[in-house]
């Protein structure tokens, strides 16, 4: 199957930093990516669907100034969390789909971040 | 928005015995997804099944569309069986957003 590939798996960062997790599709061109947080204990909710060339959509209730996404080209999605607090830590996931309708989505290895 | 609801939320076996998760959505969907995630919280696909019935050794799973449910059986079920197994839909309308449930949380034990 198609492979998307994360990066960092996982970070620490200071309080009132800003951390940068890509989202690579390395086999395939993505056009719309997605990104997931998922707190301890809890399922994955989507907070951002990322489209190459344009902007992100973002779902109810996620601070699009706080959770900044590019998606610049076919193939890479960053989700920038800014001014990150300790509340921001928290287990994300992306995905891709390798073309538009009602296919198979493939997930990336998530990053772990933990704000301190 | 669609629902997602599995079950049960959690589940504890012995060594060797087989199990059943559900996954019951509330909407038409044209695609689900079965996932484990393990201790490292990587998610591993094991099933993409909108409809219809597809195996992998000691895995299955069925998705009834009409009906609006999915399950997974594990058979003879191993230690590093264990970990929490989701269903995620997608429901076509924003193709690719995923809807995920709750989770079932498997423990094997030895």
């Amino acid at each position: 199957g198609a492979v998307v590939s994360q990066h960092p798996s996982r970070v620490i960062c200071k309080s009132g930093t800003s951390v940068k997790i890509e989202c690579r599709s390395l086999d395939f061109q993505a056009t719309t990516m997605f990104w997931y947080r998922q707190f301890p204990k809890q399922s994955l909710m989507l907070m951002a669907t990322s489209n190459e060339g344009s902007k992100a959509t973002y779902e109810q209730g996620v601070e699009k100034d706080k959770f900044l996404i590019n998606h610049a080209s076919l193939t890479l999605s960053t989700l920038t969390v800014t001014s990150a607090h300790p509340e921001d830590s928290s287990f994300y996931i992306c995905s891709a789909k390798a073309g538009a309708g009602y296919t198979e989505a493939f997930f990336g290895q998530g990053t772990r971040l933990t704000v301190v | 928005g669609i629902q997602v609801e599995q079950s049960p939320p959690d589940l504890i076996l012995q060594e060797g015995a087989n199990s059943t998760l559900r996954c019951n959505f509330s909407d038409s969907v044209n695609n689900l997804q079965w996932f484990h995630q393990n201790p490292w919280g990587q998610l591993i696909n094991l099933f993409y099944i909108p409809s219809g019935t597809k195996q992998n050794g000691r895995l299955s799973a069925t998705t009834v569309a009409t009906e609006r449910y999915s399950l997974l059986y594990i058979s003879s079920s191993q230690t590093t069986d264990s970990g929490v197994y989701f269903c995620a839909v997608d429901l076509g309308t924003n193709a690719g957003k995923s809807t995920f449930g709750d989770g079932t949380t498997l423990t094997v034990k030895p």
